[in-house]
């Protein structure tokens, strides 16, 4: 059963436009939700975080969405460089345990 | 400062043996937690220890087992290898968990049972 779901396995978008990752849950205990990135042969990094209190976080040109009665989180770049191509996991946690989504890859075009 | 380290990076095991993975912390961190990732199944959280007690686990038979040293250190087995137990085991530190303190990632040890 999976609680986190990344509908998309993959995505292009042209350099400079926006870039939009798509993550559904089926939990609604998740309280934290957190997206991360991972390039190949590196593990995942810490890209950006929202509490379940929030509905928007912005950190430069990364924005997080929660909506908490869609039970849909989403991830905005603005404006995506070929540097963001990488596979993006989302990931939700209730009492310290996170489940992540399968991960959908993101391509810039240049 | 130093990262997650995992070691080995790289193993072959046959079905049936046993294999032992080892991860270091970041300095300082008291949590370290273990995922398994595969394609199409995305990343699965094993467990997590912290203060050498684990805290959280996931669902892996028993053959997944895992133990946190005094020094933070962690290590995670598997007996009894099965074909589907290659993956990319993953191992992440924090300060005080998820909460306290984003996940730090390891490279990971990528595990091929043959």
């Amino acid at each position: 059963d999976q609680q986190v779901k990344q509908n998309s396995p993959s995505l292009s978008v042209q350099e400079g436009r926006i870039s939009i990752l798509n993550c559904d849950y089926t939990n609604s205990m998740f309280d934290y939700f957190l997206w991360y990135k991972k390039y190949p042969a590196e593990g995942p990094t810490f890209l950006i975080s929202i509490s379940s209190i929030k509905d928007k976080n912005e950190d430069g040109r990364f924005t997080v969405f929660l909506n908490k009665s869609a039970k849909h989180l989403s991830l905005h770049i603005v404006p995506s460089q070929p540097g963001d191509s990488a596979v993006y996991f989302c990931a939700a946690s209730v009492e310290e345990k996170l489940t992540f989504g399968t991960g959908t890859r993101l391509t810039i075009i240049p | 400062k130093a990262g997650v380290t995992q070691t080995p990076r790289y193993l072959i095991k046959t079905r049936g043996q046993q294999v032992t993975l080892s991860c270091s912390p970041i300095s300082g961190h008291r949590s370290v937690s273990w995922y398994q990732q595969t394609p199409g199944q995305g990343l699965q959280f094993l467990f997590e220890y912290f203060s050498e007690t684990q805290r959280n686990k996931g669902n892996f038979p028993g053959r997944f087992s895992g133990r946190q040293f005094s020094n933070s250190r962690s290590e995670m087995n598997v007996s009894t290898l099965e074909l589907g137990d290659s993956a990319l085991y993953l191992c992440a530190s924090s300060y005080g968990g998820v909460r306290a303190g984003e996940l730090f990632f390891g490279e990971g040890s990528r595990l091929t049972v043959l």
